[in-house]
């Protein structure tokens, strides 16, 4: 089964900051790589797909990019809602395993 | 407005059985492929099974293969997940969660999973 790696497993940052969280693959998913942001006691909200596509709604301070094994989130200008939990999801092939998550923190 | 809500989660002993559901309003249910994924307490997220629109695709997590079954009632806009032999590992919050139409290929290629219920509980204790 496919891997994900993530990185860190826990940030601190303050409001304003540009932070990047990574994800690798144990092998290569092309660009079928998706971030997701869970707030404590919610459901995780799909924040990209695809790598790089951010869906509708979602603040353009949240980019993602790579494609083959290694991928990145990055957050430009850190709001005090986006401390949260992100995931990243391989969607290449079954099972479609999700990475360990990254906590972001305040600072 | 797009929902999904789960329900069946209860306190069940090891080695039990337990039938979850989802029913799905303001979209059109047969258009989208349907996912259960689970998070244990404090943990991460973890996808378990995925079922296609006409249930012909069927995949599951290797925890969970064998012991789950993934079904789906179009008619009723719901999905469903049997869930047998339980183990006090399976003790998690259940969701649905709801993605576009996979892309069938060498693989089964998928665009994210974007939207998801609010969770049903499941706890095996004896």
């Amino acid at each position: 089964d496919m891997q994900m790696t993530q990185s860190p497993s826990s940030l601190s940052a303050s409001v304003g900051d540009r932070v990047t969280i990574t994800c690798r693959a144990s092998q290569s998913i092309s660009s079928y790589l998706n971030w997701y942001q869970q707030k404590p006691g919610k459901a995780p909200k799909l924040l990209i797909s695809a790598a790089s596509s951010l869906r509708s709604g979602v603040p353009s301070r949240f980019s993602g990019s790579g494609s083959g094994t290694d991928f990145s989130l990055t957050i430009s200008g850190l709001q005090p809602e986006d401390f949260a939990t992100y995931y990243c999801q391989q969607s290449f092939s079954a099972p479609y395993t999700f990475g360990q998550g990254t906590k972001l923190e305040i600072k | 407005e797009v929902h999904l809500v789960e329900s069946g989660g209860v306190v069940v002993q090891p080695g039990g059985s337990l039938r979850l559901s989802c029913a799905a309003s303001g979209f059109t249910f047969d258009d989208y492929t349907m996912h259960w994924v689970r998070q244990a307490p404090g943990k991460g997220l973890e996808w378990l099974s995925l079922i296609n629109w006409d249930g012909d695709r069927r995949y599951y997590a290797d925890s969970v293969k064998g012991r789950f079954t993934i079904s789906r009632d179009n008619s009723k806009n719901s999905l469903y997940l049997e869930m047998n032999s339980l183990r006090t590992g399976d003790t998690a919050l259940y969701y649905c969660v709801r993605s576009p139409p996979g892309v069938v290929g060498t693989h089964y290629y998928l665009y994210g999973l974007d939207v998801w219920g609010h969770g049903t509980t499941v706890t095996v204790s004896s």
